[in-house]
């Protein structure tokens, strides 16, 4: 399958600074991607579309100025949590599709952000 | 009411088993299904994706999509301890625009294999 590489894997910060999460699809393009969050023994909650070249679609409820978006080329995206407080502590997880021809999603290995 | 239902378990069955895993759903318009293994502290990693009604195996692993009951199923045969993991069912209405990848999820069903 297709690959998507995400970094770091953890991350631990103090409260008040900003962590910068990347999101890299490996052996493909993606004009468009995607940022989840779950909670302990919780299904993933959607936050934002990244779309290359615009600005992001964030879901209802997730702060725009708190979860910056970034897809910078068809093969990166970055989140930056800003100002991160340990309310924001989660697993963050991207995911990207090839697109046209393959519409199933793959998965990034996923990011623990700690908060302290 | 959710749009994607699923029993989150826990379930527990011995070594060599035949699982089975469900999940519902109330959008009509969902056409592409797939299910995800998550094991702890990683990504989801898919394993199968099904397009419309039908079936379809990959080795030990066979997925199910009934629309019109609005249930699909993934049936694990001679399971195994490495098969422990969290298996999310995830759906979507379209394949084209933006709105590649942008799936709904099961809330997930914790597996236990034991030996």
């Amino acid at each position: 399958g297709a690959v998507v590489s995400q970094h770091p894997s953890w991350v631990i910060c103090k409260s008040g600074t900003s962590v910068k999460i990347e999101c890299r699809s490996l052996d493909f393009q993606a004009t468009t991607m995607f940022w989840y969050r779950q909670f302990p023994k919780q299904s993933l909650m959607l936050m934002a579309t990244s779309n290359e070249g615009s600005k992001a679609t964030y879901e209802q409820g997730v702060e725009k100025d708190k979860f910056l978006i970034n897809h910078a080329s068809l093969t990166l995206s970055t989140l930056t949590v800003t100002s991160a407080h340990p309310e924001d502590s989660s697993f963050y997880i991207c995911s990207a599709s090839p697109g046209v021809r393959r519409t199933e999603a793959f998965f990034g290995q996923g990011t623990r952000l700690t908060v302290v | 009411q959710k749009e994607v239902e699923q029993d989150p378990g826990p379930l527990s069955v011995p070594e060599g088993a035949i699982v089975s895993l469900n999940c519902t759903y109330s959008n009509s318009a969902f056409q592409y299904f797939m299910w995800y293994r998550q094991y702890s502290r990683k990504g989801p990693e898919l394993l199968m994706y099904t397009y419309s009604s039908g079936n379809k195996e990959d080795g030990r692993f066979t997925a199910q999509v009934d629309k019109s009951s609005k249930y699909i199923s993934l049936f694990i045969r001679d399971s195994q301890p490495s098969d422990s993991a969290t298996y999310l069912c995830a759906m979507k209405a379209e394949a084209g625009g933006t709105s590649y990848g942008k799936l709904t999820f099961g809330q997930g069903t914790i597996l236990t294999v034991h030996p």
